[in-house]
């Protein structure tokens, strides 16, 4: 079945450091993938999304493209800030067959000063 | 951008009680409607699915007799712990599916905290 495999955590940065998370994906056919991001004590929130291979989401200087051959989608941001420290969470979904959402178990970010 | 709200946004009960989460899509309808769990550290788990008209459709080992959802409305769900155990402790989310087109997205309420004494 289709599944979201995510790198582990914590994440621990200085503030200005490069972010990799790494996600990899199993699925058939040609999935939607996203990120979402969820804040402490929030929900969860779209961060960006691709919808086919090739295709490159981008949101508040996040970045993920979508690899097709490596079935990957790997979530990067060239200087984080303090205001990143945040749980992500790479998802997908067959748009076509379903509507359900396969969740990673989330990567925890922390950004220090 | 499309807004979910959930209410409440904490609520603490004795063991025994039953529990009422509303989850509303402020401005615009939703046909299908979601409700996740999610322990701490961990990743959501789908409870089940709910569709306007329909019964919902629970997930394997979601007991649907005790977390009891109802799609009132295009814009209204709600899901009721009946009985609760500090087992059921957890974060609930809820997220109500924008529909028309092919890339169906979902929005996310900002969860329910429910802790069991």
């Amino acid at each position: 079945g289709d599944s979201v495999t995510q790198m582990e955590g914590p994440v621990t940065l200085s503030e200005e450091a490069f972010l990799t998370i790494n996600c990899t994906y199993t699925a058939t056919g040609y999935p939607s993938l996203f990120w979402y991001v969820q804040y402490p004590g929030e929900g969860l929130q779209l961060l960006l999304k691709a919808t086919k291979a090739d295709d490159k989401g981008s949101n508040k200087g996040f970045e993920a493209t979508y690899r097709k051959e490596t079935t990957s989608f790997h979530l990067e941001k060239g200087s984080v800030q303090v205001s990143d420290s945040a749980v992500y969470f790479c998802a997908l979904r067959q748009p076509l067959t379903s509507n359900q959402f396969y969740f990673g178990t989330g990567t925890s970010l922390t950004v220090i000063p | 951008g499309a807004v979910v709200s959930q209410h409440p946004s904490w609520v603490i009960c004795k063991s025994g009680t039953s529990v009422k989460i509303e989850c509303r899509s402020l401005d615009f309808q939703a046909t299908t409607m979601f409700w996740y769990r999610q322990f701490p550290k961990q990743s959501l788990m789908l409870m089940a699915t709910s569709n306007e008209g329909s019964k919902a459709t629970y997930e394997q080992g979601v007991e649907k007799d005790k977390f009891l959802i109802n799609h009132a409305s295009l814009t209204l769900s709600t899901l009721t712990v009946t009985s609760a155990h500090p087992e059921d402790s957890s974060f609930y989310i809820c997220s109500h599916l924008l529909a028309g087109n092919q890339y169906n997205e979902q929005f996310f309420g900002p969860g329910t905290r429910l802790t069991v004494l």
